[in-house]
């Protein structure tokens, strides 16, 4: 898989329930950021973890970083129709400079 | 603070045509990097500048395309003689400072025909 893969590639709830997505990554990263992007939009940055951290919240959404496992989780509470979009995680490598890389994204659709 | 400005948002051009697209980073970022966008895909980095200096360009192709961020003035992607393979949407991102984040523009969606 490549650097930076979410995992499920498109997840459906209903509005309320709470969708968790997942990033793995394979090398030793200085940070990990999510951003969303809506269809055909620009991407809208949401939280930077750095490696030294384990968990961050920003409202409804709280990301968990594992170095270990080399692993990100993005999980969003009661959520709602206007959280549909496409969700990345981007990694910024330490051997490869300030460049993100960025996995294909898991697509969210909330139901109303 | 405004944010990053990209321009135009869209552009159409014929195949042999150049494709020229502008990126004013946030007030106070001095550090400027372009993706690229395939339809349903993720972002692909392309090349990351700093005043007057390119960074990396490990992810731009060789030939037709290249990048500037002159002195004054916003960061420039030029693509010489486009092919239809260059139909994307091209985003531009800055941050202050090193390993900090990247807030990115709205994005060009280039179409070539």
């Amino acid at each position: 898989s490549q650097q930076g893969e979410e995992d499920p590639q498109a997840l459906s709830i209903q509005e309320g329930e709470n969708a968790t997505m997942n990033c793995s990554y394979k090398t030793s990263i200085n940070n990990l950021q999510w951003y969303r992007q809506n269809s055909g939009r620009g991407l809208v940055h949401l939280i930077l973890i750095r490696s030294n951290e384990r968990e961050k919240h920003s409202g409804r959404l709280r990301v968990t970083l594992d170095t270990s496992k080399k692993s990100s989780s993005l999980l969003i509470t009661a959520s709602r129709a206007a959280d549909t979009a496409s969700y990345f995680c981007a990694t910024e490598i330490k051997a490869a400079g300030n460049k993100l890389t960025f996995g294909g994204g898991t697509r969210v659709l909330v139901k109303p | 603070n405004a944010g990053v400005m990209q321009n135009p948002r869209h552009l159409v051009r014929r195949r042999g045509q150049e494709a020229r697209l502008r990126c004013s980073p946030m007030k106070g970022h001095s550090h400027v990097y372009w993706y690229r966008q395939l339809p349903e895909e993720g972002l692909k980095f392309m090349v990351y500048l700093q005043k007057e200096n390119i960074i990396d360009e490990s992810g731009m192709p060789k030939e037709r395309f290249s990048a500037e961020f002159p002195k004054e003035g916003p960061s420039i992607l030029r693509i010489q003689q486009v092919v239809r393979g260059d139909s994307a949407a091209y985003f531009c991102a800055s941050s202050p400072t090193v390993l900090e984040t990247q807030y990115f523009g709205p994005g060009t969606r280039l179409l070539v025909l």
